[in-house]
């Protein structure tokens, strides 16, 4: 398979807990995505990486929230000390290029759930 | 900061009728993407407009942007089982990151 894959597709997890999410982009893929999606919404941007550089980070995001893609290729979402409101499907995305015409491909995601 | 809105949030039609979502931003946009996401499913893309006025056709689906850059539309003629799913526009402004609406949710009665 070629496409985006994450993992683990579902976490539980209980209120407190560090949880830690893995995107695998498409290879030649240079830019890799992170958004979160509740039910009913739109994905909404979290943070993204052009190769192992984290160029933007969503200012909803709390500190509790780290993303790393240390040889440009995976990354890593972390969520320390996770809350209820953090339950929501984690998408990952990448893609070939950057500028107007760069379009993503996503992952299936994870779906977390805490209790 | 950009938004983008979408209506509406829900559709149902019986299948053979015909279906609209528009999107709307608040600020000029470079580009307009569309993405399904069939239930359970993740985000895929289906098209991109660039040009004021664009209009592009798929099969039974056809994506307009607006003169503005401002605002989008799908329409789908003749609805089948297989357009079930949730569409999403998403806005992009200049070279940033794509900001998604919120989606229109598409069921069909057979």
């Amino acid at each position: 398979d070629t496409g985006v894959s994450q993992d683990p597709r579902h976490k539980i997890t209980k209120r407190g807990q560090n949880v830690t999410f893995r995107c695998d982009p498409i290879s030649e893929h240079n830019r890799l995505y992170w958004y979160r999606q509740t039910l009913g919404q739109g994905p909404e941007f979290l943070t993204y990486f052009q190769n192992e550089a984290q160029l933007e980070k969503s200012r909803l995001l709390s500190d509790r929230f780290s993303a790393e893609r240390p040889k440009g290729s995976f990354s890593t979402l972390e969520i320390q000390r996770t809350e209820q409101g953090d339950s929501a499907m984690y998408l990952c995305a990448s893609s070939q290029g950057q500028g107007p015409n760069e379009k993503l491909f996503f992952g299936s995601g994870t779906q977390l759930s805490v209790l | 900061g950009q938004q983008v809105m979408q209506i509406p949030q829900y559709q149902h039609v019986q299948e053979g009728e015909d279906f609209t979502t528009y999107c709307n931003s608040s600020t000029t946009l470079s580009n307009i993407q569309w993405y399904k996401q069939r239930p359970g499913g993740h985000p895929v893309f289906l098209i991109q407009l660039v040009k004021s006025g664009e209009v592009k056709k798929q099969k039974r689906l056809t994506f307009q942007f607006g003169e503005a850059k401002k605002n989008s539309s799908l329409h789908i003629t003749a609805t089948q089982t297989t357009d079930v799913g949730t569409y999403f526009c998403a806005g992009r402004l200049g070279a940033q990151k794509l900001v998604f609406g919120q989606g229109t949710r598409l069921t069909i009665n057979p």
